[in-house]
């Protein structure tokens, strides 16, 4: 299958600072990639997506960042609040099939 | 709209029995898919369809069987349930039209086999 990697696996970080995720893919051809969060026990939901002719798109206090030439792309998340604290998976693809990563543990500590 | 709804949201099988897991959607989207997640093992896919009457194997097929006989369902058959299905099961669906690939995802079915 498609290989994806995420790093790091787990990240803890101080309320209001900063998180940022990466995300390595493996099929130059994907053109769609977005980023899912999951909380406890509930269904992923997308936050961000971004695709292959835009380098940067920016939501508020998210924010995912694509880099083609080194096949990786990034979720930024600024001003972290508690309620930010899930699962984060990354995924890649397109034409309707996606590549998950196996996820990123994300803390914000009050 | 409901979105993408699943039944049962809990199940305990026995070794050997069978059973099948619903999905339903109604935002008339061509693209519906299932997942299985494990610990530690990200969301893995196993049947897709694109359409009424199409479907195809994902990476993790072994043991599951689909069809899809209308746009809104997309039914998930275990034929003998083993202790290696269990697992959390997610449907998902999006539109097919080249540029929409957001998927949306039911609130998933927890399956236990002992």
């Amino acid at each position: 299958g498609e290989n994806v990697e995420q790093h790091p696996s787990t990240l803890s970080v101080q309320e209001g600072d900063s998180a940022v995720i990466k995300c390595t893919y493996s099929d130059s051809a994907s053109n769609y990639f977005p980023w899912y969060k999951q909380e406890l026990g509930k269904r992923p939901q997308l936050i961000i997506d971004i695709r292959s002719n835009v380098g940067e798109k920016k939501d508020q206090r998210i924010a995912v960042t694509l880099n083609k030439t080194a096949k990786h792309f990034s979720l930024h998340i600024t001003e972290t609040q508690p309620e930010d604290s899930a699962v984060y998976f990354c995924a890649f693809g397109g034409n309707n099939r996606l590549a998950f990563g196996k996820g990123n543990q994300v803390v914000v500590i009050p | 709209n409901a979105g993408v709804t699943q039944t049962p949201k809990f199940q305990v099988l026995k070794t050997g029995q069978s059973m099948t897991l619903q999905c339903a959607q109604d935002m008339n989207h061509e693209y519906m898919s299932w997942y299985r997640q494990d610990p530690g093992m990200g969301l893995r896919l196993i049947h897709y369809s694109v359409g009424a009457g199409i479907t195809d194997q994902g990476e993790v097929p072994n043991g599951y069987n689909v069809s899809r006989s209308t746009t809104e369902d997309f039914p998930l058959r275990l034929l003998s349930a083993a202790p290696s299905q269990t697992s959390v099961y997610f449907c998902a669906s999006s539109y097919v039209d080249g540029y929409t690939d957001t998927q949306y995802f039911g609130p998933g079915t927890r399956l236990t086999v002992l």
